[in-house]
């Protein structure tokens, strides 16, 4: 079965610092998916980056960026220049062709001032 | 686009009685997926439909949870009776079918508690 992995249940980093947040992946399928989420505390669940497994580049989307390692089978997220609103949790997952999403358990990233 | 909209945002009710919680899913966006989320057990996929057609309800908890979604602007989720074990943030999701560049939009969730 296909499986998300995040090893960081938490993080803290300094505001205006880079901060990278781990997310693994198990599969056997060639054609998948990656994205990232964000829940601030609010609750609502804010989309953030998109990597498709055929994408030769990195995705970036303003100060966050996917750090995607094929063979690896990584898809970290780096959150440059941290702001204290960046606090929140953040949720990996991968979509295969014609499925529905498998999440990972979230990361919760604390910036500080 | 208003996005996914669901209703009520929070829910309080006593245990045994009826909760329906609503979604409005983007238009055009033809899948549509109920989850919930605890602390314990992080995000849960319990229904998901395409093409208003119920396809995955093996996150269904038990019977005591059904959901309908009778055209493509609309969907429900009923727990009848409601447990205090049933609180949680439930999530309705919307999507393109399919592809798997096509993310999902979630709504802001329905808080429930069951007391």
């Amino acid at each position: 079965a296909q499986k998300i992995t995040q090893t960081q249940p938490g993080m803290f980093v300094q505001e205006k610092e880079a901060v990278t947040l781990d997310c693994t992946y198990d599969t056997s399928d060639q054609s998948y998916g990656l994205f990232w989420y964000k829940q601030p505390s609010s609750g609502e669940m804010i989309f953030l980056i998109y990597q498709g497994s055929y994408d030769e580049q990195n995705a970036t989307e303003g100060r966050y960026s996917l750090n995607f390692q094929k063979a690896r089978k990584s898809a970290n997220l780096v959150i440059s220049a941290s702001q204290l609103g960046d606090s929140a949790m953040y949720f990996c997952a991968m979509r295969y062709y014609g499925q529905n999403f498998v999440f990972g358990p979230g990361t919760r990233l604390s910036v500080l001032p | 686009d208003a996005g996914v909209i669901q209703s009520p945002r929070h829910e309080v009710t006593e245990m045994g009685q009826e909760v329906t919680l609503r979604c409005k899913p983007i238009s055009g966006h033809n899948s549509l997926f109920w989850y919930r989320q605890t602390m314990m057990r992080g995000l849960e996929l319990l229904i998901y439909f395409n093409n208003n057609v119920p396809i995955d309800d093996s996150g269904m908890p038990e019977d005591r949870f059904s959901a309908k979604m009778p055209n493509a602007s609309f969907s429900t989720l009923k727990i009848q009776p409601s447990e205090p074990r049933d609180s949680a943030v439930y999530f309705c999701a919307s999507s393109q079918q399919g592809a798997r560049s096509y993310g999902y939009t979630f709504g802001s969730g329905t808080r429930l508690t069951v007391v």
